[in-house]
C-alpha cells in the first residue's frame, strides 16, 4: 500500500541512550517532515527536507538529527535521549514544501518513552 | 508569526447534532488553511482544504470556508456519527518564510450513539 512506513512503532528508552526513528514513502514524494505530538501542544515541527540532498531546522530542532538519505527515506536521531523527548513522533511527506495542493501524508507514528 | 488557536476540548455529541469547531489563525499575507483529522492510533489525514479568501474547503459532509475578515476557518458537519469520532486539527501554510504546516493544538470530538 502507497504511504509512509515509521518504524519501530513503539519504543522504550533509558536517558542517555541513542536511536534512530525510520521513515520511508513511496509515493515519489519530495518533502518529507519529522513531528511531535504532545498533549496540549498540537503537532510541532522537528526537521524538514523541502527536497532530497536537503534539511532544514523546524521549531524544535535541539536533541535531534536528521538524514535524508535518499528521496524515499528521511531519518531521525536521538543521540543522548531524555525524558523531555517522551512524544509521539511523526514523519510525513508531501509532493512539494508546504503541501498546498494535496496536503502531507502522515505515517501511523513512533510512540517514544524515555525513562 | 504564525499561529493557530483553536476551540478547546473535549467536544462531546450525540449522533446526528450539529457540530462546529471553531479556528482562528494569525499569519502574514495570504495563508492557505487546512483541516486534519487523527482516528484513534493513526497518522493525521487532511479532509480539507482552502486557499484563498471565501473559499470553502468540503468533504465527507464537513465544511469550512476561508473567511479572512475574522481571520477564521471554523470547520462545520450538519450532522455527525459515531465514526467521526477523532482528534480534528486546524492548521496553516503561511505564503511567506518557510513554507510549512503550523498546526493548532487538535479538538477531541466523541460522538455518542
Amino acid at each position: 500500500n502507497a504511504g509512509v512506513t515509521q518504524t519501530p512503532k513503539f519504543q522504550v528508552l533509558k536517558t542517555g541512550q541513542s536511536m534512530t526513528l525510520q521513515c520511508a514513502q513511496d509515493m515519489n514524494h519530495n518533502s518529507m517532515y519529522w513531528y511531535r505530538q504532545d498533549p496540549g501542544m498540537g503537532l510541532r515541527l522537528i526537521y524538514y527536507s523541502a527536497s532530497e540532498g536537503t534539511t532544514d531546522k523546524g521549531e524544535v530542532p535541539n536533541g535531534y538529527n536528521v538524514s535524508r538519505l535518499n528521496k524515499r527515506e528521511f531519518s531521525l536521531r536521538l543521540e543522548s535521549a531524555a525524558p523531555s523527548q517522551t512524544s509521539v513522533y511523526f514523519c510525513a511527506s508531501s509532493e512539494a514544501l508546504g503541501g498546498v495542493s494535496y496536503g502531507y501524508t502522515f505515517g501511523s507514528g513512533t510512540r517514544l518513552t524515555v525513562v | 508569526g504564525n499561529s493557530v488557536t483553536q476551540m478547546e476540548g473535549p467536544v462531546t455529541l450525540s449522533e446526528e447534532a450539529f457540530l462546529t469547531i471553531n479556528c482562528t489563525y494569525t499569519a502574514t499575507g495570504y495563508p492557505s488553511l487546512f483541516w486534519y483529522v487523527q482516528y484513534p492510533g493513526e497518522g493525521l489525514q487532511l479532509l480539507l482544504k482552502a486557499t484563498k479568501a471565501d473559499d470553502k474547503g468540503s468533504n465527507k459532509g464537513f465544511e469550512a470556508t476561508y473567511r479572512k475578515e475574522t481571520t477564521s476557518f471554523h470547520l462545520e458537519k450538519g450532522s455527525v456519527q459515531v465514526s467521526d469520532s477523532a482528534v480534528y486539527f486546524c492548521a496553516l501554510r503561511s505564503q511567506t518564510g518557510a513554507n510549512n504546516l503550523f498546526f493548532g493544538t487538535g479538538t477531541r470530538l466523541t460522538v455518542i450513539p
